[in-house]
């Protein structure tokens, strides 16, 4: 019953590929995000989509491509993945909108750990 | 332009002490602040927010913190810590125009025996 599982949990590859992360709630929610945790514990949006729509997409290079099939799932596809990519990637989702209910929470994934050679 | 403030990047407590996380936060509107907690390896967990209700804020685990507008802190503590919460906590305001949460750095709580 977890409400916002993320896979793979790790993902180690080399420098040009290109490899993607799933993510899927069952919360209801209808926003969802990714956020990138540097190796300082810093976070960071990257991406955030309401009902399927973009709405946040922070200075991100074009290498990163978030795809939404529906509002319970968000992927995150990324091109030619270069060392300072390796991160830990979090999936999140929220109810009410980016811009609707200020207090509402986000929910967050355990987090992707994406591992660059 | 909105920002939170963690005055501590580490703070190391005894087993049974209180525990005081603090933060600092600057906006321009009526903000929600939350804290969250982040164990190792694992994703973060909403700990307690506020929503302009009450000020004094509890949460889970005996968590609590109180939302002070003229001082523009939102600290965290519990009276009594345990073992199993040593952790990385995360003071996180939004608010504004764009609603976005902006994260602070990190505390790393650690509790010795």
């Amino acid at each position: 019953d977890t409400a916002v599982s993320q896979t793979p949990k790790y993902l180690v590859t080399q420098m040009g590929n290109d490899k993607s992360i799933k993510c899927e709630q069952n919360l209801g929610h209808d926003t969802m995000y990714w956020y990138k945790q540097d190796s300082k514990k810093f976070l960071k949006i990257m991406f955030s989509y309401n009902n399927k729509e973009l709405i946040i997409n922070e200075t991100v290079p074009n290498r990163f491509s978030p795809k939404s099939p529906d509002k319970a799932h968000l992927n995150l596809h990324i091109n030619s993945l270069e060392l300072g990519d390796s991160a830990v990637y979090f999936c999140a989702s929220s109810q009410g909108g980016h811009a609707g209910r200020i207090n509402s929470p986000l929910h967050f994934g355990n987090g992707t750990r994406l591992t660059v050679t | 332009a909105q920002s939170v403030t963690q005055l501590d990047s580490h703070v190391s407590v005894s087993e049974g002490t209180p525990v005081l996380l603090r933060c600092n936060y600057s906006s321009s509107y009526s903000p929600s602040l939350f804290w969250y907690v982040q164990h190792p390896n694992k994703g973060l967990q909403l700990l307690l927010k506020y929503t302009s209700a009450a000020t004094l804020v509890k949460g889970i685990n005996g968590f609590e913190a109180e939302f002070k507008k003229s001082e523009t802190s939102f600290h965290l503590t519990k009276p009594s810590a345990h073992m199993s919460d040593a952790a990385e906590y995360f003071c996180v305001v939004r608010g504004g125009a764009t609603n976005k949460l902006i994260f602070g750095t990190g505390t790393l709580l650690a509790v010795q025996p």
